[in-house]
């Protein structure tokens, strides 16, 4: 079956620490999309890209940092300038570059602590 | 300002009651509108969305929504709650100013329905 896995589905981070949360899809999507997930305040999008070695920032970029080498690959990583790192973080993908018309499909999301 | 807003932080229904979960955006020019669900500790899964025609939309697990451009809302509608519809569910809107091409996504409306 096609679809998003984002790994690990727990990750601690103790403080001056950088993480790298997974994310790897088998749709064959152009876009990906990550986002953060607070309770009460709905999803917020910190980075996406639209095509491979190309991404563009979202709302709440500062602290996050991200890459796109392959199509099917788009690591997040939550650096320690990040300071409230604590949330459930969401990987998505759609079809193509126009992928905000399409629906996304969503990994099933990495719980972030702070140690 | 470009915006969607879920008025309703919890709706709870008795099973096999009809279900209305609200929505309501604001955006320039067309809108595009989604609803997608989240059940707890998974990703959001896409359930139906309006881009153009009919102003009743179809989509899944037995789910509609009414789109109304005179009082720009998009309802998410059900005939017959089941208890496992209960979840928590997020209204979307697309938003383009500019370059600047995005999905905002309401804050959710958690749905319990009571056996």
């Amino acid at each position: 079956d096609g679809g998003i896995t984002q790994s690990p589905k727990y990750l601690f981070r103790k403080e001056g620490q950088n993480v790298t949360l997974s994310c790897e899809q088998n749709l064959n999507h152009d876009a990906m999309y990550w986002y953060r997930q607070d309770p009460g305040q709905g999803l917020r999008l910190i980075y996406y890209s639209q095509i491979v070695n190309d991404f563009q920032k979202g709302d709440i970029a500062e602290g996050y940092s991200v890459s796109r080498e392959k199509k099917e690959s788009f690591p997040l990583t939550v650096t320690s300038a990040q300071k409230n790192p604590t949330a459930f973080y969401l990987c998505a993908s759609s079809i193509d570059w126009q992928g905000f018309h399409q629906p996304q499909h969503f990994g099933d999301g990495t719980r972030l602590s702070i140690l | 300002a470009q915006s969607v807003a879920q008025p309703e932080d919890q709706v709870n229904v008795a099973e096999g009651n009809p279900l209305t979960v609200k929505c309501t955006y604001s955006v320039s020019g067309n809108p595009y509108l989604f609803w997608y669900v989240q059940y707890p500790n998974r990703g959001l899964q896409f359930l139906l969305k309006y881009i153009t025609g009919d102003n009743l939309v179809k989509g899944s697990y037995g789910f509609e929504a009414e789109f109304n451009k005179s009082q720009t809302s998009f309802h998410l509608k059900k005939p017959s709650a089941l208890v496992s519809d209960s979840a928590l569910y997020f209204c979307a809107v697309r938003a383009y100013m500019y370059r600047d091409d995005k999905i905002i996504f309401g804050k959710g409306t958690r749905l319990h329905i009571l056996p």
